[in-house]
């Protein structure tokens, strides 16, 4: 068990352009989360996954923004157009059958 | 929707030394989880402790207890015999405890605890 991994760590881009993340969840575990954290503040929930469905998206998820877990595995998270607003943490987080949720380290997003 | 509450942004406390951390959320769930956890400078987010609300007694890890009073709404952290290793930001997170297909966490906005030397 290598824990939930995200790459990449940090990431910088121009405003305007796409960005794309990757989660690597627990092997067994069965739900994903992506949450956003801002300097200071506690994580928010964008958007969750059961195997390969979406369940659930965030009204901060705008249009933007898209995640896939085309397999049930991996997931990605994907922000097109990007602002300066986008700029945070990224973080995701596994689970079994709703118990307790584990993160990766996040990637850091910097939009200049 | 589910609201926490972390009054505290930050606390200071002289290693061995106890500390509490105080978390009150809002909900009309009846069932449901609550958790702490731990951020460290830069590193990844590590669960602490967890308590299920139909459970009376209180959760204990280690050093690491809660005092949930459901009535009140009130879910604090008590760090015992604090170690400079307990330096991090503590996360106060409530989950619903449902069938449905809810369990994203609602986080604090965070206390940072510093254990001094």
């Amino acid at each position: 068990d290598t824990g939930v991994s995200q790459n990449p760590r940090h990431k910088i881009t121009k405003r305007g352009q796409n960005v794309t993340f990757r989660c690597d969840p627990i092997s067994e575990h069965n739900r994903l989360y992506w949450y956003r954290q801002t300097l200071g503040q506690g994580p928010e929930f964008l958007t969750y996954f059961q195997n390969e469905a979406q369940l659930e998206k965030s009204r901060l998820l705008s249009d933007r923004f898209s995640a896939e877990r085309p397999k049930g595995s991996f997931s990605t998270l994907e922000i097109q157009r990007t602002e300066q607003g986008d700029s945070a943490m990224y973080l995701c987080a596994s689970s079994f059958l709703g118990r307790e949720q584990y993160f990766g380290p996040g990637t850091r997003l910097t939009v200049t | 929707a589910q609201t926490v509450t972390q009054s505290q942004p930050e606390m200071s406390v002289q290693e061995a030394e106890t500390v509490t951390l105080s978390c009150t959320y809002d909900t009309s769930e009846s069932n449901y989880y609550l958790f702490w956890y731990k951020q460290p400078p830069s590193r990844q987010m590590i669960l602490v402790i967890r308590q299920e609300a139909y459970k009376q007694q209180n959760a204990t890890e280690n050093r690491f207890s809660v005092n949930f009073q459901k009535a009140a709404k009130s879910f604090s952290l008590k760090i015992s015999d604090s170690q400079l290793g307990d330096t991090a930001m503590y996360f106060c997170a409530f989950m619903k405890r449902s069938y449905s297909n809810d369990y994203k966490l609602s986080f604090g906005a965070g206390t940072t605890v510093t254990v001094r030397a």
